[in-house]
């Protein structure tokens, strides 16, 4: 059971700004970094954000994240249809000495 | 280019054993701590466990700990999962992926990942 509380869907039309919630608490977003994974129909995660708001080479920048004490959220700017996917937030837990993941987020382009 | 290819996934009697392996190339393998992280079907990513680069130190999660054993041979810059007394919620695809970061575990991220190998554990 996941620690990290994600709505289970989120959609908007090609153009529109799409933004993901991710709850936590004290011991892990409250305390440590938060990354995002984007993972495509039948593929494998891939790494979207890291450390609250950074993006690897090769990500637009029409993601980004940002993380307010024990709340991380990923926005996604001018929505495009290659963007329908499974998102999960991710960060360390002090408390179960684990990563944990969010309970992930399926995005729809309608 | 990075690339990071499992084997050794398959059809497993509940109680029964497997080993997976995660062959790795395009980085400089032996000093990146590795990761397994699996995903029962239709539902979300669950991090198994994680091996330092050049030193020793692993993690488990409590769902696999006493279960499973990570390890690593960097001179054939390869992973490994050897996984015993399997239960049918082990059932899942797992993914190796480099863990990169700075400092303290808090500050780690997944970088890059296999294509996963699928493990069943059925009778």
């Amino acid at each position: 059971q996941s620690v990290l509380t994600q709505p289970p869907s989120a959609s908007g039309t090609p153009g529109q700004r799409v933004t993901i919630s991710c709850s936590g608490s004290s011991s892990n977003i409250g305390s440590n970094a938060v990354n995002w994974y984007q993972q495509l129909p039948g593929t494998a995660p891939k790494l979207l954000i890291y450390t609250n708001n950074q993006r690897p080479s090769g990500v637009p920048d029409r993601f980004s994240g940002s993380k307010s004490g024990t709340s991380a959220s990923l926005a996604i700017s001018g929505l495009q249809s290659e963007d329908e996917a499974d998102y999960y937030c991710a960060s360390w837990d002090d408390s179960l000495n684990s990563h944990i993941f969010g309970t992930g987020t399926k995005v729809t382009v309608l | 280019e990075v690339q990071l290819l499992e084997s050794g996934g398959g059809l497993v009697q509940p109680g029964g054993s497997l080993r997976l392996s995660c062959a790795a190339s395009g980085f400089t393998f032996s000093i990146y701590a590795m990761s397994w992280v699996r995903q029962a079907p239709g539902k979300g990513l669950e991090w198994v466990s994680t091996i330092g680069g050049n030193d020793p130190t692993t993690l488990y999660a409590d769902s696999v700990k006493g279960r499973f054993t990570i390890s690593r041979d960097n001179s054939k810059n390869t992973l490994y999962l050897q996984m015993s007394s399997l239960r049918a919620e082990d059932t899942a695809v797992y993914y190796c992926a480099n863990r990169a970061g700075v400092g303290a575990a808090g500050t780690r991220y997944f970088q890059h990942w296999g294509q996963g190998t699928l493990v069943t554990v059925s009778s």
